[in-house]
């Protein structure tokens, strides 16, 4: 246990509506991580942090914001839902001591219609 | 850029027998790697990884991977498969100066009574 909580687990919303999913951690480490995971695509990243209020983009970032104000948060933000960004939304972080390891949260299942 | 293939999107064997799933990498450092197990509806769990000591690692669950950088290979392995190995597995290439980690798209495996 990573001590990575999401929320919500799952949501559905409607085309053009914000969304925001939260990620927490309780061991205050440096990196976070935003994934989503389609089938056939395994996972891809789509914004990272290295620290409270740096971020950078990953993969897939087009249409995805994140925010970082303190270090045991991040958030990951849909300004304007699309149907494309139907997804699971996984956290990780990366524990200081174990390097490259990123360990995963619980996902969250998000449905835009 | 660094890739993932992993050979077979389906696996199905016999609880007691030999599992083989196969991981081809391409990278232009010496890259770490991972293998990742997800059960149905739940996150991901490490199982094993590699960061360049023996190439022969193990890992959780009787689980076990070769790096053969020859063949720039890393495939899993189980002598007896049981039935809670069911799940998706994912075969993940790691840069860590880059943040840059890469997941193939996953391999399900079946376990038959």
């Amino acid at each position: 246990d990573a001590g990575i909580t999401q929320s919500p687990r799952h949501k559905v919303t409607e085309t053009g509506t914000p969304v925001t999913l939260r990620c927490h951690q309780t061991e205050n480490h440096r990196y976070m991580y935003w994934y989503r995971q389609d089938p056939g695509h395994g996972l891809r990243l789509i914004h990272y942090s290295y620290g409270v209020k740096d971020t950078d983009k990953g993969e897939v970032s087009d249409g995805y914001s994140v925010s970082r104000s303190k270090t045991e948060d991040f958030l990951l933000t849909l300004e304007s839902a699309t149907s494309s960004q139907t997804s699971v939304y996984f956290c990780a972080i990366r524990r200081d001591t174990t390097q490259e390891t990123q360990y995963f949260g619980p996902g969250t299942r998000l449905l835009v219609l | 850029a660094q890739s993932v293939t992993q050979l077979d999107s389906h696996v199905s064997v016999s609880e007691g027998t030999p599992v083989l799933l196969r991981c081809n990498y391409s990278s232009s450092y010496s890259p770490s790697l991972f293998w990742y197990v997800q059960h149905p509806n739940k996150g991901l769990q490490l199982l094993l990884k590699y960061t360049s000591a023996a190439t022969l690692v193990k890992g959780i669950n009787g689980f076990e991977a070769e790096f053969k950088k020859s063949e720039t290979s890393f495939h899993l392995t189980k002598p007896s498969a049981h039935m809670s190995d069911a799940a998706e597995y994912f075969c993940v290439v790691s840069d860590l100066f880059n943040n840059d980690m890469r997941f193939g798209a996953g391999t399900r495996l079946t376990v038959k009574p």
